[in-house]
C-alpha cells in the first residue's frame, strides 16, 4: 500500500520570501500521480500543482514548483515570493496510476503561516 | 459555475441517528468521491463512483452508504450514527479524460455526532 508522509507539521515563512514544503512516499508502482492541495480557512481543497511520475521536468505553476525526486521519493512544494493568501493547510497526494485504483492517498498535511 | 455544492454545510445528529449528505456537480464528472477527514489528518476516501449507477469502496466505507442515480448527485448516506463518523467530509469529482486530471473539492460538511 502506498503511504505518503508530510514530516513538517508546521511551518511559518516572511512574506516575500521563499518556503519549501517536504513530501516522501512510499510506493512500488513505476507511474503515477503527485499533487500538492491548499485547505485554507475556509476550509475547499484548492490544487496547487501536480506532477505526473514519468515526466522527469519539475511542474511549475507561477510562485508554485516542486522538486520531484523520483528515485529518493521526494515530491517537496517551493512556493517564492510567499503572500499573505498562501497561509493554509498544505496536503501532498498520490495516486495509482492503475486502472480502478481511484485513490487518492494524503498526507497528514502542514499548516503554512505568512509572517507579515 | 458552482462545481462541487455540498449541503449541509454544519450538522449535530445523535447517536443512532440517519442522515444523508447531499453532493451534485455541474461539471458533467463521470467521477464523484466521498471523503473524511479527521482532525490533524489527511483525507481518506469512503466511496467513490465512476459513474451513474457504478459505485465502489474505499478504503473507510463502514456506516456509510451510497447511490448514483444521476450524474450530478452523489450522496452519503449514514445510517446509524456513530461518535467515530464526527468528522468533516468531503465530496469531489473529476472527469474522465486522463488519471492525471485532478480532483475538484466541495467546501465539506462538518458533522458532529453526540
Amino acid at each position: 500500500a502506498q503511504t505518503v508522509t508530510q514530516s513538517q507539521p508546521e511551518m511559518s515563512v516572511q512574506e516575500a520570501e521563499t518556503v519549501t514544503l517536504s513530501c516522501t512516499y512510499d510506493t512500488s508502482e513505476s507511474d503515477y500521480y503527485l499533487f500538492w492541495y491548499k485547505q485554507p480557512p475556509s476550509r475547499q481543497m484548492i490544487l496547487v500543482i501536480r506532477q505526473e511520475a514519468y515526466k522527469q521536468q519539475n511542474a511549475t505553476e507561477n510562485r508554485f514548483s516542486v522538486n520531484f525526486q523520483k528515485a529518493a521519493k521526494s515530491f517537496s512544494l517551493k512556493i517564492s515570493d510567499s503572500q499573505l493568501g498562501d497561509a493554509a493547510m498544505y496536503f501532498c497526494a498520490y495516486r495509482s496510476s492503475n486502472f480502478g485504483n481511484e485513490k487518492l492517498t494524503f498526507g497528514t498535511g502542514t499548516r503554512l503561516t505568512i509572517i507579515p | 459555475n458552482a462545481g462541487v455544492t455540498q449541503t449541509p454545510k454544519f450538522r449535530i445528529l445523535k447517536i443512532g441517528q440517519s442522515m444523508t449528505l447531499q453532493c451534485t456537480q455541474d461539471m458533467n464528472h463521470n467521477y464523484m468521491y466521498w471523503y473524511r477527514q479527521d482532525p490533524g489528518m489527511g483525507l481518506k476516501l469512503i466511496y467513490y463512483s465512476v459513474g451513474a449507477g457504478i459505485t465502489d469502496k474505499g478504503e473507510v466505507p463502514n456506516g456509510y452508504n451510497v447511490s448514483r442515480s444521476t450524474t450530478e448527485d452523489f450522496p452519503l448516506r449514514l445510517e446509524l450514527a456513530a461518535p467515530s463518523q464526527t468528522s468533516v467530509y468531503f465530496c469531489a469529482s473529476r472527469t474522465t479524460g486522463g488519471r492525471n486530471q485532478p480532483q475538484h473539492f466541495g467546501d465539506g460538511t462538518r458533522l458532529s455526532i453526540l
